[in-house]
């Protein structure tokens, strides 16, 4: 059975870094989600696209996350610097076409940031 | 935007007891409702989900409702087993979110032996 992969599956950073992290969805999945869980809660949209465009960034913090997916396969989220406060799990989802189809999501990347 | 909560957070029953959890929402647009269990330290997986276009749906011990006019949804697990033992979370979404998911808090369960 397809799953979607990320990399890498935990990273521990200083505050000020720049860490960068890898998505790829399951073959023929056009869209691509971004979570951030913070521990204890249910996870939070970072970024969506469809296919090679973003649809939805309203909830990525623009002055230090970025994301980007060049080809609309696989994806890379950024965080630079990196804060305190973003020490959480990471999780990439995708999904066939988007609108209400089940979202599958992979392992997650667990980011501290000391 | 969408806020959906959950309730309650944590939740104990004996092996064989039924477990259920309930969550509200607030937009009246959402029309998809996943539910999620997530163990420690792996990825949320999907264990059921309904539409708006139905009230109910079963699979095997698991069962969701949907009361649209309330905007409540509720899971169920029936002789519920120590493998139940996680986190569930609810979600909801519209077509007009763009299919984002907005999830609830989550509910730890424990089915004790």
């Amino acid at each position: 059975e397809a799953e979607v992969a990320q990399s890498p599956r935990y990273k521990i950073t200083e505050k000020s870094q720049a860490v960068a992290f890898w998505c790829d969805p399951i073959s023929g999945h056009a869209t691509l989600y971004w979570y951030r869980q913070i521990l204890g809660q249910g996870p939070e949209l970072l970024v969506q696209f469809q296919d090679e465009s973003v649809v939805d960034d309203s909830q990525l913090p623009k002055d230090r996350f970025s994301a980007e997916r060049l080809k609309g396969v696989d994806s890379t989220l950024k965080i630079q610097p990196a804060e305190l406060g973003d020490s959480a799990m990471y999780l990439c989802a995708s999904s066939p076409s988007g609108a209400t189809d089940t979202q599958y999501f992979g392992p997650g990347t667990r980011l501290t940031v000391l | 935007g969408e806020n959906v909560e959950q309730h309650p957070s944590t939740l104990s029953v004996q092996e064989g007891d039924s477990a259920v959890i309930k969550c509200t929402y607030s937009d009246s647009a959402s029309n998809y409702f996943p539910w999620y269990k997530q163990e420690l330290g792996k990825r949320p997986q999907l264990i059921i989900d309904i539409r708006s276009n139905v009230g109910e749906k079963k699979d095997q011990r698991i069962a969701v409702t949907l009361n649209k006019t309330a905007k409540h949804f509720s899971l169920h697990i029936t002789e519920t087993q120590p493998e139940d033992s996680a986190v569930y979370f609810c979600a909801a979404s519209t077509e007009t979110s763009g299919s984002r998911l907005t999830f609830g808090e989550g509910t730890q369960l424990t089915v004790n032996p």
